[in-house]
């Protein structure tokens, strides 16, 4: 039962463009929601979080969307730059259990 | 600061042998992680630790895995017997204070590549 989804694997997106990385999730107990990014032979590193009382939080070019009645959450990269190529992992926890659920994640290259 | 530590890189083993990973955490972090992630996969939590005790080990297969925190420091995660499918990376993270009420960052290693032929 996969409770985090993210049915995009793949993601190509001009340099200077807007990149936009989406997630399911299907768990209501969810409570707090993370992107995680990763870079080849390393460890994924955090990249902006949001909690289910907001509907939006903004970090320089990243910002993340939340829609709670629609249980999805994006991710918006603006703009693009290649250094921003690498594999977007989304995550959540909630519901008293405080681990992360991780999603499958999805690569997203820039094209310079 | 430095980031989390881990050893081996990489690790090839037959079937059935005996395997163990090793993690030091960012100082002064109490809490400890142990995912493992499959290719095509996102990392799935093995097992966490408040300083040297075990929080959650609900998902540690724990016929053929096992995992320690001495001191509330480095810890180790052995795999006896392996079989084909614990192929994966095995990726530590700590936190400062996973039971302080806020929500802490968790900050990964760079992961061991497993490899069982």
């Amino acid at each position: 039962d996969q409770q985090v989804k993210q049915n995009s694997p793949s993601l190509s997106v001009q340099e200077g463009r807007i990149s936009i990385l989406n997630c399911d999730y299907t768990n209501s107990m969810f409570d707090y929601f993370l992107w995680y990014k990763k870079y080849p032979a390393e460890g994924p590193t955090f990249l902006i979080s949001i909690s289910s009382i907001k509907d939006k939080n903004e970090d320089g070019r990243f910002t993340v969307f939340l829609n709670k009645s629609a249980k999805h959450l994006s991710l918006h990269i603006v703009p693009s730059q290649p250094g921003d190529s690498a594999v977007y992992f989304c995550a959540a926890s909630g519901g008293g259990n405080e681990k992360l659920t991780f999603g499958t994640g999805t690569r997203l290259t820039i094209i310079p | 600061e430095a980031g989390v530590a881990q050893s081996p890189r990489y690790k090839i083993i037959e079937k059935r042998q005996s395997v163990a990973f090793w993690c030091n955490p960012i100082s002064g972090h109490a809490t400890l992680y142990w995912y493992q992630q499959i290719l095509g996969q996102g990392p799935k939590l093995l097992i966490q630790f408040q300083n040297n005790g075990v929080v959650d080990d609900s998902q540690l297969p724990k016929d053929r895995f096992s995992a320690e925190r001495l001191k509330g420091v480095d810890s180790t995660l052995k795999i006896q017997p392996a079989k084909l499918e614990d192929s994966a990376v095995y990726l530590c993270a700590s936190s400062l204070d996973r039971l302080a009420g806020a929500w802490d960052t968790q900050y990964f290693g760079p992961g061991t590549r497993l490899t069982v032929l």
